[in-house]
């Protein structure tokens, strides 16, 4: 595997699941990041992870839990999601953090 | 938060043209970067801007840093099929750490 990679790449939750989405950077990068893309809306970033050590939480509603195990690996867990949430969820790694990102090709998330 | 606006919104042209895209934000950016994103995948940098008035190419593609620094353009020559996507633009104020992105410019190319 190259790059940034994200699984799944497509989920459909009902409101009252708990799932969870996965990234992993084989890019040998120290931060990585969660956004969400909206239709017609800029990329919204979400949470900022430096050395596993999280250093962003751009006013992420708590149903979203980001976990950082290591340097290449970074989770979202998701539970009682409303349907507005449904978006593309992209994961992202840089070498330092808030350098140029390097994208993985998202989840695509749909809360019924 | 801070908006960046991306114009045109959309293009339709013909295989062959060149086409013309550009970035404006409301504040002083360091740093400005390009993404071009094809359906059902994830942004992929094209180019990286860091000072005032640099220009940089890739293959076809060439973007500039506008020198009020607070604008960015990105040009592509002679498109072809493969150039069919949306393009955003992203940048970093000299103040602070976050990247804040356009919200894009959809090509299309008619062969």
């Amino acid at each position: 595997e190259t790059g940034v990679t994200q699984t799944p790449r497509h989920l459909v939750m009902g409101m009252t699941n708990k799932k969870s989405l996965k990234c992993e950077q084989h890019l040998g990068h120290n931060a990585m990041y969660w956004y969400k893309q909206s239709a017609k809306k800029p990329l919204e970033l979400m949470f900022v992870y430096n050395f596993k050590e999280q250093t962003e939480n751009n006013s992420v509603p708590s149903r979203f839990s980001p976990e950082c195990p290591n340097s290449s690996h970074l989770f979202l867990h998701l539970h009682t999601l409303q349907p507005e949430d449904s978006a593309l969820y992209l994961c992202a790694s840089s070498q330092e953090a808030y350098n140029e990102q390097f994208f993985g090709p998202g989840t695509r998330l749909t809360v019924l | 938060g801070q908006q960046l606006n991306q114009s045109p919104q959309s293009m339709f042209i013909q295989e062959g043209e060149d086409v013309s895209m550009n970035c404006t934000s409301s504040s002083i950016f360091n740093t400005w970067l390009w993404y071009k994103q094809e359906p059902g995948e994830g942004p992929v940098l094209l180019i990286a801007l860091y000072k005032a008035g640099e220009l940089t190419s890739n293959g076809r593609l060439t973007a500039q840093f506008g020198i009020t620094r607070k604008d960015s353009f990105l040009n592509i020559s002679a498109s072809i099929p493969s150039d069919v996507g949306i393009y955003f633009c992203a940048g970093r104020r000299r103040t602070g750490n976050q990247f804040y992105f356009g919200t894009g410019t959809s090509l299309t190319v008619i062969p």
